[in-house]
Formats: C-alpha cells, structure tokens, sequence
C-alpha cells in the first residue's frame, strides 16, 4: 500500500494563479483533511471531508476550495494564489471518525508551495 | 475557541535521560488525545492516543502519556531517550470531527 501520496512534491506560483493540489489514498478510509503548516504555528485545518460526498471548513478555509471526488481522492484547489498562501500543506486521511470514536490520521508526504 | 498548547518551543535532553513533552488543551467535551512525530521534510506519524480508560497510554517506540482531565494535560514521556528521537512532535485533540494541533514542540537529544 502507498498509503497517501500527494502532488506536486513541490510548486512554485505567482500571485494570482491558480493550481490543485491532489491527495489519493488507498487504505479505504471515510474522512479526508487538508492541513496548512507554518514556522510556530503547528498544523491549521483548511478543509476535511468526513465522508464521501461531504466537505466542511476548518479553522483557515478562506481563499481555498475542496473536491472529494471519490473516496479515495480529495484535491485543494487555489483559485488565485496569495503570497499568504505559501505553506507546507499536508493531506492526511483516517478509517472513522464521528461522535462517539476517532482514528489516527495517516499524513502524505507534503506539498511545498511558494507563492511569488 | 478550541485549542492545543505546546508550551515549550524546544526540549534538550541527553541520551538516556528521561524526557517530557508537555501539553495542554482546551477542547469541549471529552476530546481523545493523540501524540505525531515528524521528522524533516517528512509529514506526521501517528505515536499514541488516548480514549478512555487507563490515564498511562503506551505507544510506539518506547513512548507514552499521561492523560490528567483536573489539568487538561496530555503529556509525552520516554524513560530514556535515544538520539534518533530528535524530531519535532504535535499534541492534538479531536472532538467532532476535527483535529485541534498544537503548535509542536522540537526535541533535541544530545549524545
């Protein structure tokens, strides 16, 4: 199993334009997370889908959108790049989690995005 | 607002000695505790968490945590700590479908 992959490894944009960033995950798992890490500032949450077919806002969605396409699959989309916007951004997924019972996260390897 | 702290920016420590990471919440309800490692330009791997039950959890590599609920605390601990333990590690806590991160907290072990 590759457990989750992400791509690009790296990005370098300017102001203003657009990209996505992939995440894919084979473990079969429900909930999906889009996660931006900055020096001191530990890991924010921009989006998560809890299941297939769901999305909902973190602590940092502004400027950003989401697609779980399928259940394995679950892209971050920046529709006009800011020079606030450059981040580590991690994916990260996990088999159930809900009310009553949380999982470990499974964590890709990391896109670095530097924005111009 | 829900939140994760991490009070030390930095922990030094010499080979073989004991180690504490110390943490922090403040999360509604009765979040479940978990402790990440990383290390350089990798992303995070899972060590331990805490659900219910026995407030010593034990985990990977030798590491484990002691849950307190009077004082909110959820702190990370080895007997003895081995150079290869130098990385940067997260506290976080979930309630309802969110992961609350502390801000991380780098260990350096020393030969």
């Amino acid at each position: 199993n590759a457990g989750v992959t992400q791509t690009p490894k790296f990005q370098v944009l300017k102001t203003g334009q657009s990209m996505t960033l992939q995440c894919a995950q084979d473990m079969n798992h429900n909930s999906m997370y889009w996660y931006r890490q900055d020096p001191g500032m530990g890991l924010r949450l921009i989006y998560y889908s809890a299941s297939e077919g769901t999305t909902d806002k973190g602590e940092v969605p502004n400027g950003y959108n989401v697609s779980r396409l399928n259940k394995r699959e679950f892209s971050l989309r920046l529709e006009s790049a800011a020079p606030s916007q450059t981040s580590v951004y991690f994916c990260a997924s996990s088999s159930l989690t809900g009310r009553d019972t949380a999982d470990e996260q499974f964590f890709g390897p990391g896109t670095r995005l530097t924005v111009l | 607002a829900q939140s994760v702290a991490q009070p030390e920016d930095q922990v030094n420590v010499a080979e073989g000695n004991p180690l504490t990471v110390k943490c922090t919440y403040s999360v509604s309800g009765n979040p479940y505790l978990f402790w990440y490692v990383q290390y350089p330009n990798r992303g995070l791997q899972f060590l331990l968490k805490y659900i219910t039950g026995d407030n010593l959890v034990k985990g990977s590599y030798g590491f484990e945590a002691e849950f307190n609920k009077s004082q909110t605390s959820f702190h990370l601990k080895k007997p003895s700590a081995l150079v290869s333990d130098s990385a940067l590690y997260f506290c976080a806590a979930y309630n309802f479908n969110k992961f609350y991160f502390g801000s991380g907290t780098k260990l350096n072990v020393k030969p």
